[in-house]
């Protein structure tokens, strides 16, 4: 059973619509990690959190550390958003612990 | 400041060759992880190093694999006897050290065997 669970595995959205990916963890952390990749790409990290929320632009990160549970909302969604995500466990020694992704898909 | 760099970014080797890649850290970054990405699999954590230290190598491949991190110079992860199932991207990346734990992760190489 992996260490780091997201859901979905796959969202398609129209454009404009209200994202959310959950991430739930079984491991302790020092931090949550949400990175994105465009298929074929790198990754970019897009959040490091350890408590609360934060925001970028139309991105919000948030963490709830009693429940280990984790959500990456895009707010006004666009097609430039179509990409994998991914939450990332920081363990000991900083190491990652990936979840699988979530393929979204924004039409237009 | 340049990003985490990496190369090649692009690798074609055939069964039983060596495949050596290579990982730049963030200028003033200096600790290194190795990420492998099979295809339709999710990131593996494969190694950290710190400058000519290897800290934890957990993730690694019992045999055919090594990683390096000189004191010069970039960190080499090194596969012998490349076999097809080697075929994957492998990402590095760097973070300068507590308390800015952040990781910053290169392009990736992705590894062809023919």
């Amino acid at each position: 059973k992996n260490e780091v669970e997201q859901s979905p595995q796959n969202l398609t959205a129209q454009e404009g619509e209200f994202i959310t990916i959950n991430c739930s963890y079984s491991v302790g952390i020092s931090a949550l990690h949400w990175l994105q990749q465009h298929p074929g790409g790198g990754i970019v990290s897009l959040f490091m959190l350890s408590s609360g929320k934060k925001k970028h632009g139309r991105l919000i990160a948030t963490i709830n550390i009693q429940e280990k549970h984790s959500s990456l909302h895009i707010t006004a969604s666009h097609p430039r958003d179509s990409a994998v995500y991914i939450c990332a466990a920081d363990g000991s020694n900083y190491k990652l612990t990936f979840g699988k992704g979530t393929l979204l898909t924004v039409n237009p | 400041n340049a990003g985490v760099m990496q190369n090649p970014r692009h690798l074609v080797r055939r069964r039983g060759q060596e495949a050596r890649l290579r990982c730049s850290p963030m200028k003033g970054h200096s600790h290194v992880y190795w990420y492998r990405q099979l295809p339709e699999e999710g990131l593996k954590f494969m190694v950290y190093l710190q400058k000519e230290n290897i800290i934890d190598e957990s993730g690694m491949p019992k045999e055919r694999f090594s990683a390096e991190f000189p004191k010069e110079g970039p960190s080499i992860l090194r596969i012998q006897q490349v076999v097809r199932g080697d075929s994957a991207a492998y990402f590095c990346a760097s973070r300068r050290g507590t308390p800015y734990n952040e990781q910053f992760f290169g392009p990736g190489t992705r590894l062809t065997v023919l």
